[in-house]
């Protein structure tokens, strides 16, 4: 158990709809990052926040967005889904130390089908 | 941006035989190299990392050597086991990752590892 929670596991929607995955970092974890897994993409930067800002931008959707609240929880919200949006989704943390070795730790993914 | 290639796709081999993946990455500042092993239906699990300082790294049956001059770096396995079995990731760490944060991985497409008992 990474100490990385993401709810929820599975979820089927219909093309058109919008969905909201939830995580929780690591306790301490100031960092969260967004990552899609798909066959074809393999793993996928999306986006970083770090203690609520936005840091980094990777091959995010401009119908994706997320944010980071003040408990450090992160919601990652896809509207107008399409069908290829169908991918597991991971949230990963880390300290955010300037240390280069900052390890970063994953959940164990949220499911999306879009049919 | 970085670009990482990782190679075979797909390994398969007899337990107690050593396997070694092997990756590529485009930008010479890339400075942190981890390994991630996946198991089906879980998250990508940390098993080893190299820092751009360090030529080789070991832990127990694993190790990962880095050649910053060819831009390459290789996770080895030795006396596989059976529960090794899984997809196995190489990433590296941009170095305009910037910030406080020193994330945003770029991963190779991943090695499906399979040990025949």
């Amino acid at each position: 158990d990474s100490g990385v929670t993401q709810t929820p596991k599975h979820l089927i929607t219909a093309t058109g709809q919008r969905v909201t995955l939830r995580c929780s970092p690591r306790s301490g974890d100031l960092s969260v990052y967004w990552y899609q897994q798909s066959l074809d993409q393999g793993l996928q930067f999306l986006i970083q926040y770090y203690n609520g800002e936005e840091r980094a931008k990777g091959n995010i959707l401009e119908r994706f967005s997320a944010q980071q609240f003040p408990d450090l929880h992160s919601e990652l919200n896809l509207s107008s889904l399409e069908l290829g949006d169908s991918a597991l989704y991971f949230c990963a943390s880390s300290v955010s130390s300037r240390d280069i070795g900052n390890t970063i730790y994953f959940g164990e993914g949220s499911w999306l089908t879009v049919v | 941006g970085e670009n990482v290639e990782q190679h075979p796709s797909t390994l398969s081999v007899q337990e107690g035989d050593s396997a070694v993946i092997k990756c590529t990455y485009s930008d010479s500042a890339s400075n942190y190299f981890p390994w991630y092993k996946q198991e089906l239906g879980k998250g990508p699990q940390l098993i080893i990392d190299i820092r751009s300082n360090v030529g080789e790294k070991k832990d127990q049956r694993i190790a990962v050597t880095l050649n910053k001059t060819a831009k390459h770096f290789s996770l080895h396995i030795t006396e596989t086991q059976p529960e090794d079995s899984a997809v196995y990731f190489c990433a590296a760490r941009p170095a305009n990752a910037g910030g406080t944060s020193y994330g945003k991985l770029t991963f190779g497409q991943g090695t499906i590892l399979t040990v025949h008992p």
